[in-house]
């Protein structure tokens, strides 16, 4: 079945360093990456997401990269803050026009930023 | 304000004993989700729904079932819980099932454990 892979599961940077997660899928015809930032106690976030037809995005310090050849997608957070310390999880959906879609998520990354 | 809200937020039961755990959004979306979040298998999706009276298989529907006679409510129901079901549950909207992007919108979250 559709599976998505992420790693590493727990990543510990410097303030200011930058973190770099990565995830792979199974489902050649997915055509959505979204990712989620967890923090402690709370509900998941969209934080950035991605199309199929995009090859990067960027929002301030977090971007997000798509490779649909090698089925891969990234997430880099630079200059890394003590807010950023939450768990990450990437994700990938496929969806047909009024068909819906199933949303599969990796199992996620627990970033810790140390001051 | 926009929310999707969950009841209740932390649950004690005994095996067997069926349950309830209620959502509810009030943005109008059409598109409803079930998760369940394990440590170490990050978010797995139960149960979706498309629409009133549309619902569907996500990865991990046994021991559960849902309804969907209204828009904004999708409760999740355990007609006979045991403690593998012991997790942490998370309700999510998104506005359109039939668009390739959409934003799911999670709920607080519910912590069930099942003796």
């Amino acid at each position: 079945g559709e599976n998505v892979e992420q790693h590493p599961s727990t990543l510990s940077v410097q303030e200011g360093d930058s973190a770099v997660i990565k995830c792979t899928y199974s489902d050649s015809a997915s055509n959505y990456f979204p990712w989620y930032k967890q923090e402690l106690g709370k509900r998941p976030q969209l934080i950035i997401d991605i199309r199929s037809n995009v090859g990067e995005k960027k929002d301030q310090r977090i971007a997000v990269t798509l490779n649909k050849t090698a089925k891969h997608f990234s997430l880099h957070i630079t200059e890394t803050q003590p807010e950023d310390s939450a768990v990450y999880f990437c994700a990938a959906s496929r969806k047909i026009y009024n068909q819906g879609g199933k949303l599969i998520f990796g199992q996620g990354t627990e970033l810790s930023v140390k001051p | 304000e926009a929310q999707v809200t969950q009841n209740p937020r932390y649950l004690i039961t005994v095996t067997g004993k069926k349950l309830t755990v209620t959502c509810s959004q009030n943005m109008n979306h059409e598109y409803m989700s079930w998760y369940r979040q394990d440590p170490g298998l990050g978010l797995r999706q139960i149960y979706y729904s498309m629409n009133v009276e549309v619902t569907d298989k996500g990865d991990v529907p046994e021991g559960y079932k849902v309804s969907r006679k209204e828009k904004r409510n999708f409760p999740l129901i355990l007609e006979s819980p045991s403690p593998n079901q012991t997790s942490l549950y998370f309700c999510a909207s998104s506005i359109n099932a039939g668009v390739p992007t959409d934003t799911q919108y999670f709920g607080p979250g519910t912590r069930l454990t099942v003796l």
